[in-house]
């Protein structure tokens, strides 16, 4: 079982503020990182799978990057809205196993 | 488009019960599996598939199991349901075999209780 850690465990912004979280992984036999959104209520939705170091992914005003020597990712948000509130997963796929270990998530809370 | 559907949405036992929870795609993905989700703890593994006819185990698989008679169906068998048990399950699956390159997509979800 692989440890993937993501920071912080929560945090609340205001509507308008940029933010960032951290997914922190094992550095060696990478394969792949993912990153879920997960709405109270509903099931996780894929938001990025990157697979090389350097990756860098955008959708609308969420970015994601990846460093795959230093084992860690960073998810992005850049001028929150309400409706970005949700559980962010990250996803580690190594090359020793063929499946995916998640971290617990942070829970971002967007404060009109 | 359906996508990944899970039934039931709840479900109480009582220990020492069975049960199936159910798990159908309709994407035509090679790849389904289940995980569970218990407070303080990212989601755990508990069984997969690459294809009809074809399962594995992953972290938790202790208490259940699986089988792929379709590429649509992947049903989760709780054979004598415990405490230890209660969780919500997700469903998930991807195309291609290799689901770590592939986005998972999944199902609702099931919140169930062993009591």
């Amino acid at each position: 079982i692989l440890n993937v850690e993501q920071s912080p465990q929560s945090l609340h912004v205001q509507e308008g503020d940029s933010t960032n979280f951290t997914c922190s992984f094992p550095s060696s036999n990478f394969y792949a990182l993912h990153w879920y959104r997960w709405e109270t209520a509903k099931s996780p939705e894929a938001l990025f799978v990157m697979t090389l170091n350097g990756d860098e992914k955008k959708k609308g005003r969420i970015s994601a990057t990846l460093n795959t020597k230093e084992g860690y990712s960073y998810l992005y948000i850049k001028g929150s809205q309400p409706e970005d509130s949700a559980t962010y997963l990250c996803a580690f796929g190594w090359t020793g196993a063929n499946n995916l270990f998640f971290g617990t998530g942070t829970r971002l809370t967007v404060i009109p | 488009n359906a996508g990944v559907t899970q039934t039931p949405k709840f479900q109480v036992l009582k220990t020492g019960q069975s049960m199936t929870l159910q798990c159908a795609q309709d994407m035509n993905h090679e790849y389904m599996s289940w995980y569970r989700q218990d407070p303080g703890m990212g989601l755990r593994l508990i069984h997969y598939s690459v294809g009809a006819g074809i399962t594995d185990q992953g972290e938790v698989p202790n208490g259940y199991n699986v089988s792929r008679s379709t590429t649509e169906d992947f049903p989760l068998r709780l054979l004598s349901a415990a405490p230890s048990q209660t969780s919500v399950y997700f469903c998930a699956s991807a195309s291609l075999g290799d689901k770590r390159n592939s986005p998972l997509h999944f199902g609702n979800g099931t919140r169930l209780t062993v009591t």
